[in-house]
C-alpha cells in the first residue's frame, strides 16, 4: 500500500541558508501535518492543512512557511536556518470523515542538519 | 488545550516480562487515541488506535483500552521481546476544528535477552 513519501530523506545545510522539504500524502488523504522532532524529544506540531487550506498552526517559527498544493502534496519552506533547526521533520496525512479524522500515517521523515 | 501525559522512561525489562506504559490525556470533545512506536533511526509507526470510549486497540500483542472515565489509554503487553525495544508515544487526535496530533513525551523501552 502507498505510504506517505517525504523527500529528501537527509539534508545538510549551512546556517542562514534555505531548505524546502516535500511531502506526498497517501492518495485520497485530504489532511497533511508537519512535525518537528529534536534529538530525544517528542514530535512538536508545526502546521496542518486540510483541502489545501491551513487548518491549524502550532509552534512554527516565522522563518518557516508551508503550503499544500492542488495535488495535495505539501512543502515546508525554511529560511535563515539556525543550528537549532537541526531535527527530524515528519509529515503525516489523514482523511477526514465527518467529524472524525482517521489515524495519521507518518512518512519516514527528513533529517535536517544545519552546520 | 489538549495534553497527553505519559509514563516517564526509560523502562528496562527482561524478555517475556509484562509491560505497562501509562498514558492519560486532557482533551475537549471526543478525541481519538493512538500509540505510535519509533524504532531507532526510523519514523513513527502506528501501533494501535481507539476512536471511542471503551474501544480496545490491539496489534502485535500490544493492547490499550480507551477509558473515558479515567481519561487513560495505558499500553500493555503480556510478554515483551527484544525486538519490542523502541520509543513508544501516546497521542490524541482532537475532534474539533483544530485537528492535530498531540503527543506524550515518549517512553524508551529496552528489553534485555
Amino acid at each position: 500500500a502507498a505510504g506517505v513519501i517525504q523527500s529528501p530523506r537527509h539534508l545538510i545545510k549551512e546556517k542562514r541558508e534555505t531548505a524546502t522539504l516535500k511531502c506526498y500524502p497517501i492518495p485520497r488523504h485530504d489532511t497533511v501535518y508537519w512535525y518537528q522532532q529534536g534529538p530525544g524529544q517528542d514530535p512538536q506540531f508545526l502546521i496542518s492543512f486540510y483541502e489545501k487550506m491551513q487548518s491549524d498552526k502550532g509552534s512554527i517559527p516565522d522563518r518557516f512557511s508551508a503550503q499544500q498544493f492542488s495535488d495535495y502534496h505539501s512543502e515546508l519552506n525554511m529560511s535563515s536556518l539556525e543550528l537549532g533547526d537541526s531535527a527530524l521533520y515528519f509529515c503525516a496525512s489523514s482523511s477526514r470523515t465527518g467529524r472524525m479524522n482517521t489515524e495519521a500515517f507518518f512518512g519516514q521523515g527528513t533529517r535536517l542538519t544545519v552546520v | 488545550g489538549n495534553s497527553v501525559t505519559q509514563m516517564e522512561g526509560p523502562v528496562t525489562l527482561s524478555e517475556e516480562a509484562f509491560l505497562t506504559i501509562n498514558c492519560t490525556y486532557t482533551a475537549t470533545g471526543y478525541p481519538s487515541l493512538f500509540w505510535y512506536v519509533q524504532y531507532p533511526g526510523e519514523g513513527l509507526q502506528l501501533l494501535l488506535k481507539a476512536t471511542k470510549a471503551d474501544d480496545k486497540g490491539s496489534n502485535k500483542g500490544f493492547e490499550a483500552t480507551y477509558r473515558k472515565e479515567t481519561t487513560s489509554f495505558h499500553l500493555e503487553k503480556g510478554s515483551v521481546q527484544v525486538s519490542d525495544s523502541a520509543v513508544y508515544f501516546c497521542a490524541l487526535l482532537s475532534s474539533g476544528s483544530a485537528r492535530q496530533l498531540t503527543f506524550g513525551s515518549g517512553t524508551q523501552l529496552t528489553v534485555l535477552p
